[in-house]
């Protein structure tokens, strides 16, 4: 089945070192988004890339960073984990036409742990 | 500003009740409206969206434009609708980048 899938599904990492979440899609989208989500709250979009191209959100921490080596993988690099940086993390798709919209298919997400 | 609002953040109701769940925007444009649903230990999914303005597990909802409005609503609720449902808003030009609500916990007590 074509799906969204993400690595680990299970992080735990320490303050300050550096950790990759990865996201892989067999739907040949041309967007990806990662999205973070604490507890009890929304998603919260950290960035996307349309095709090769980056973008950002403005209120995204410049300790998340973000690749995407060719259009089925996409990562998340967190340069120097906080504490309040445990979170669950999404990755979504998305096959957008001129007018940028279309359907998200999201992953299972990657929960991180700092200690 | 863009945003999206449920006021409700738990709704619970017994097997067979309507349901309503309510979600305001606020957006200058033409935005298109989601509702995605996430079932315990599932992954996050489309339940509807506005364009498409069909019935889905029962669910339906309309825009309410003079409103501002996308509220979900089903006639007879199933134990089965106990799940987290977002509503969310997407806008025009920006990737399909979604903003959304900050959920509303569905309980369907037997």
């Amino acid at each position: 089945d074509a799906m969204v899938i993400q690595n680990p599904r299970y992080q735990v990492t320490q303050f300050g070192k550096p950790v990759t979440l990865s996201c892989s899609q067999t739907l040949n989208h041309n967007v990806m988004y990662w999205y973070q989500q604490k507890s009890s709250q929304a998603p919260k979009l950290l960035f996307h890339y349309y095709d090769k191209d980056f973008n950002n959100e403005a209120d995204t921490p410049d300790n998340f960073q973000s690749r995407r080596p060719n259009t089925s993988f996409c990562f998340l690099d967190i340069r120097s984990p906080g504490l309040g940086d445990a979170a669950m993390y999404l990755c979504a798709t998305s096959a957008t036409g001129t007018s940028g919209r279309g359907e998200q298919y999201f992953g299972p997400g990657t929960r991180l742990t700092v200690t | 500003a863009q945003r999206v609002t449920q006021p409700e953040k738990l709704l619970s109701v017994f097997k067979g009740a309507p349901v309503e769940l309510k979600c305001n925007y606020s957006y200058s444009g033409s935005p298109e409206l989601f509702w995605y649903v996430q079932y315990s230990r599932q992954r996050l999914q489309l339940l509807l969206r506005h364009i498409s303005r069909e019935s889905i597990k029962g669910f339906t909802a309309d825009l309410n434009k003079g409103e501002t409005s996308f509220h979900l609503k089903k006639p007879f609720a199933q134990e089965e609708d106990s799940a987290m449902y977002y509503c969310a808003l997407s806008g025009n030009n920006q990737g399909g980048k979604l903003i959304f609500g900050q959920g509303t916990e569905l309980s369907v007590k037997p």
